[in-house]
């Protein structure tokens, strides 16, 4: 099973800054087997990000996606103070597919 | 406006069993494959179940096979989860998601339920 590490576990940020969220796998993924979810309180995930780099239907472009092989990142441009939330990624190179542990984002 | 509304949450003795079920609505519920997605307390996101776009496929992981079953009627764009000889940690979120892919198995999802709750206690 492919485990999936996320740092930090907390981003506290000001509107306007950049954030950056990592996600390392145990294992080679490849280079497009990584999906990125937000999800605020009491609310279901969406889906932001898929094939690593893609961003998903209605996403603004301040969220972008990147990385290879174990490495991967989320960045999150001009922060703005609806971004707080928490943030998974997800690999699905390999079964079982497996969830990060996830990233609070603080603005 | 697609949407999946997931219910049958509850508080349930250890060994009872609980169905859970999941209404889509506003898009072509027999082209996607479907899941099951759990959170418990305090731990990440874990998959449950998957079911393909015409049912003939299903797959779990380790710590519900044989214990849980995922079912769909496109009939009624319904999608369940039959989960018998529940643990204590079975306790927690349950969210039914859809494949963010018609027919596909891509395995990342795109629309997911809100979510309900399921107590394994005694």
């Amino acid at each position: 099973e492919i485990l999936l590490t996320q740092s930090p576990g907390t981003l506290s940020l000001s509107p306007g800054e950049r954030g950056t969220v990592s996600c390392r796998a145990s294992d080679e993924l490849g280079p497009t087997f990584i999906a990125w979810y937000q999800q605020k309180a009491g609310q279901a995930p969406r889906l932001l990000i898929y094939g690593a780099s893609s961003r998903a239907a209605g996403i603004p472009d301040r969220f972008s996606g990147s990385g290879s092989g174990t490495d991967f990142t989320l960045t999150i441009d001009r922060l703005e103070p609806e971004d707080s939330a928490m943030y998974y990624c997800q690999q699905y190179g390999r079964a079982p597919l497996t969830f990060g542990g996830g990233t609070k984002v603080e603005i | 406006q697609e949407q999946l509304v997931d219910s049958g949450g509850s508080v349930v003795q250890p060994g009872r069993s609980l169905r859970l079920s999941c209404v889509a609505s506003g898009f072509t519920f027999s082209r996607f494959p479907m899941y099951w997605v759990r959170q418990a307390p305090g731990k990440r996101l874990e998959y449950v179940a998957i079911i393909s776009h015409d049912g003939a496929t299903k797959y779990y992981p380790d710590s519900v096979k044989g214990r849980f079953t995922i079912s769909r009627d496109d009939s009624r764009n319904t999608l369940s989860l039959q989960m018998d000889s529940l643990r204590s940690e079975d306790t927690g979120v349950y969210y039914c998601a859809r494949d963010a892919v018609p027919y596909g198995g891509n395995w990342y999802f795109d629309l997911w339920g809100r979510g309900t709750v399921v107590t394994v206690s005694s």
